[in-house]
């Protein structure tokens, strides 16, 4: 099972950039790396999927190292409207079941 | 966005009802999922349906029961429930079993 682990709580400041790392030990050879963003009361929305280094999209970049034990969501420039819960998936054709850690608690300030 | 609805969006029922959720999916995707989202709490998986099938229930108690008519609608039915199922339940769908999933807005239920 690849538990991931990620802090409950970040703190942040309007145009900062935010960095939410995730560790995954258990990750399997076919699992992909991805990241949700939670408003209160609404279905989780897809931020971006990885599976190896770098990926990058118009929200956000994902880096993974070489052992994909960890992964790491970076939000470049965060405004009052990121503050949200972020949770990070790791799924595949490994055997690990689809599985939503507690997720990080990001809070933005002005 | 329309992709994923879910119908009804809020739900007071008793512990003897019977009632239904309904998700639908207008993304063509293959594979739905049920999850439960209890008050500040993650995201715990129920069930998930690959081609109509059901590939995963995560020891969910028989009083909930879903239901895959094809790749578009999920359902769950609802029995018996406790006051302690009273959560917000989200429906997903994506292409494939591990690809990003598409939420819809949940279902607040409230059992009294």
């Amino acid at each position: 099972l690849a538990k991931t682990t990620q802090p409950i709580s970040m703190d942040s400041y309007e145009g900062q950039e935010v960095n939410i790392t995730c560790s995954h030990n258990n990750i399997a050879t076919n699992d992909y790396i991805t990241w949700y963003q939670q408003f209160p009361s609404q279905g989780p929305r897809f931020i971006i999927q990885g599976y190896k280094t770098k990926v990058t999209n118009e929200v956000a970049s994902l880096f993974i190292p070489a052992d994909r034990k960890s992964s790491t969501l970076s939000l470049p420039r965060v405004s009052l409207s990121d503050t949200a819960v972020y949770y990070c998936l790791v799924a595949g054709g490994g055997g690990n079941k689809l599985t939503f850690g507690t997720g990080t608690q990001l809070k933005v300030e002005l | 966005e329309t992709g994923v609805t879910q119908t009804p969006r809020h739900l007071v029922m008793g512990m003897t009802n019977k009632k239904s959720l309904k998700c639908e999916q207008h993304l063509g995707h293959n594979a739905m999922y049920w999850y439960k989202q209890s008050a500040k709490k993650p995201l715990e998986l129920m069930f998930v349906y690959n081609f109509k099938e059901q590939t995963e229930n995560n020891s969910v108690p028989s009083r909930f029961s879903p239901e895959c008519p094809n790749s578009s609608h999920l359902f769950l039915h609802l029995h018996t429930l406790q006051p302690e199922d009273s959560a917000l339940y989200l429906c997903a769908s994506s292409q494939d079993r591990f690809y990003e999933q598409y939420f819809g807005p949940g279902t607040r239920l409230t059992v009294t």
